[in-house]
């Protein structure tokens, strides 16, 4: 089952800050998230396992509420080197390996100056 | 240290046609997933490859094959070429042994077109 990724687009100016969410209705063990720049491979950003943690990677966070199978990603402060298709991938299972990952439509992101 | 690399970068094939694309992992991994990407789309997974066998696959029809090596290197074939098979082909290395989650490294991608 595909997760599902809102907004499906989101247009900000640098500086702003922005959400992306994505939830599941399976039973989710990881949500990875993941950014795509045009013509280019998706590069990994962070990997949330199930225990409700939160997560950072200088500007870019997430949080992943196991209960509601559902992830979020926070940027704040937007540079023009964040845009891109953002794309979550969730995982089931009990994580001991082996398990395929599933990704949502992606959510694409433009930060104008 | 060599990220994913994939082979080749561009392929031009006519329906009917078989391709066989290559993907060479991260150092240090040893497993091999494969994703398809249509234009505008997330990637969708084919299969997973871990110690020689397919270990995950996804809804694709027997077209789709793989094959692991036992340097962990990987190929992926499509036999009887569609028009919908044209898309971008990513191959994704993680490693297994030891860790309990799969956080993926992408590849390039082959972006193969059926004419």
């Amino acid at each position: 089952q595909q997760p599902v990724q809102s907004p499906q687009a989101v247009i900000l100016r640098e500086g702003e800050d922005a959400v992306i969410n994505c939830s599941s209705s399976k039973a989710l063990y990881s949500v990875h998230w993941y950014r795509q720049k045009h013509g280019e491979a998706p590069v990994f950003l962070m990997i949330l396992l199930k225990g409700g943690e939160q997560k950072g990677h200088d500007k870019i966070s997430a949080s992943f509420n196991e209960k509601k199978q559902q992830s979020s990603l926070y940027l704040t402060a937007s540079q023009l080197s964040y845009s891109g298709t953002y794309f979550c991938g969730t995982e089931g299972g009990d994580g001991t390996g082996g398990f395929k990952t599933i990704f949502g439509a992606g959510t694409r992101l433009f930060v104008k100056a | 240290d060599a990220g994913v690399t994939q082979s080749p970068t561009h392929l031009i094939k006519t329906r009917g046609q078989q391709v066989t694309l290559r993907c060479s992992p991260k150092s240090g991994h040893d497993t091999v997933s494969w994703y398809q990407q249509a234009l505008g789309q997330g990637p969708q997974f084919i299969f997973q490859y871990y110690e020689e066998e397919e270990r995950q696959r996804g809804n694709f029809p027997d077209r789709f094959s793989g094959h692991q090596f036992p340097n962990y290197s990987s190929e992926l074939n499509v036999n009887a070429l569609l028009l919908g098979d044209s898309a971008l082909y990513l191959c994704a290395s993680s490693w297994t042994s030891g860790r309990v989650y799969n956080e993926q490294f992408f590849g390039p991608g082959t972006r193969l077109t059926v004419l």
